[in-house]
């Protein structure tokens, strides 16, 4: 079965660090782009970045370049976000979810993680 | 940036049609993706490249794209479709601008 385990949940203070986890399993790992999703309280999906765990090639959402660092162990089929300090803006669900490729250009999000809430506040 | 655009909340009535319409200037030059998140689950791809349906997905999802609009449409809604929905396009292949979601209720 084609999976992405997330890490467990997180609460920490503002302006402590933070590295949370997408482990995937059942299929060939270092050939799918990863993907990191946030989702605030109540709120819609946004779109934070995205590693190709074969090179680490990462790419960023303007709105979380800066603020988040992604990568990837590719040994132990494993792909992280990370915070250095967070905020209590970043309380959030974040996903990770694979991408796939199906043709012409044409892609999809297609297995999800069963997501990380993220909560800090002090 | 690329935006998409969707009405916060559409309602129909168990058995009938619902459309969702996603908006985004030249949206139809771009392949739209959609997904279903029921309460405290994890986002599901239900339709990929405009149309196309993936493995376990019901037959009754169908979408289109053309022009500005892509639509996604549940026909024979049933409860259980009560979520929801996202469209999804790509502004490159490696990045994703979402629409703000619709709320689906069945009633």
């Amino acid at each position: 079965e084609v999976q992405l385990v997330q890490s467990g949940a997180e609460v920490k203070k503002p302006g402590e660090s933070l590295k949370i986890s997408c482990k995937g399993s059942g299929y060939s790992f270092t050939i799918y782009w990863i993907a990191w999703v946030r989702q605030m309280p109540g709120k819609g999906l946004e779109w934070m970045g995205i590693i190709y765990p074969g090179g680490s090639d990462t790419r960023y959402s303007p709105s979380f370049q800066g603020q988040v660092t992604i990568s990837a162990d590719r040994s132990i089929n494993t792909a992280y976000l990370q915070w250095s300090s967070l905020k209590a803006s970043d309380t959030a669900m974040y996903y990770c979810a694979r991408r796939v490729y199906y043709d012409s250009n044409s892609y999809g999000l297609d297995v999800w993680g069963q997501g990380t809430t993220v909560t800090v506040s002090s | 940036s690329y935006e998409l655009t969707q009405p916060p909340s559409v309602s129909v009535s168990p058995g009938q049609t619902a459309s969702i319409a996603c908006s985004g200037d030249k949206l139809g030059d771009r392949y739209a993706c959609w997904y279903q998140q029921k309460p405290g689950q994890s986002p599901v791809l239900v339709i990929y490249q405009d149309s196309k349906r993936p493995s376990g997905i019901p037959e009754r999802f169908s979408g289109s794209n053309s022009g500005n609009t892509a639509t996604l449409t549940i026909s024979g809604t049933q409860a259980m479709d009560e979520a929801d929905y996202y469209c999804q396009a790509w502004d490159s292949s490696t990045s994703v601008v979402f629409g703000g979601g619709t709320k689906l209720t069945v009633l």
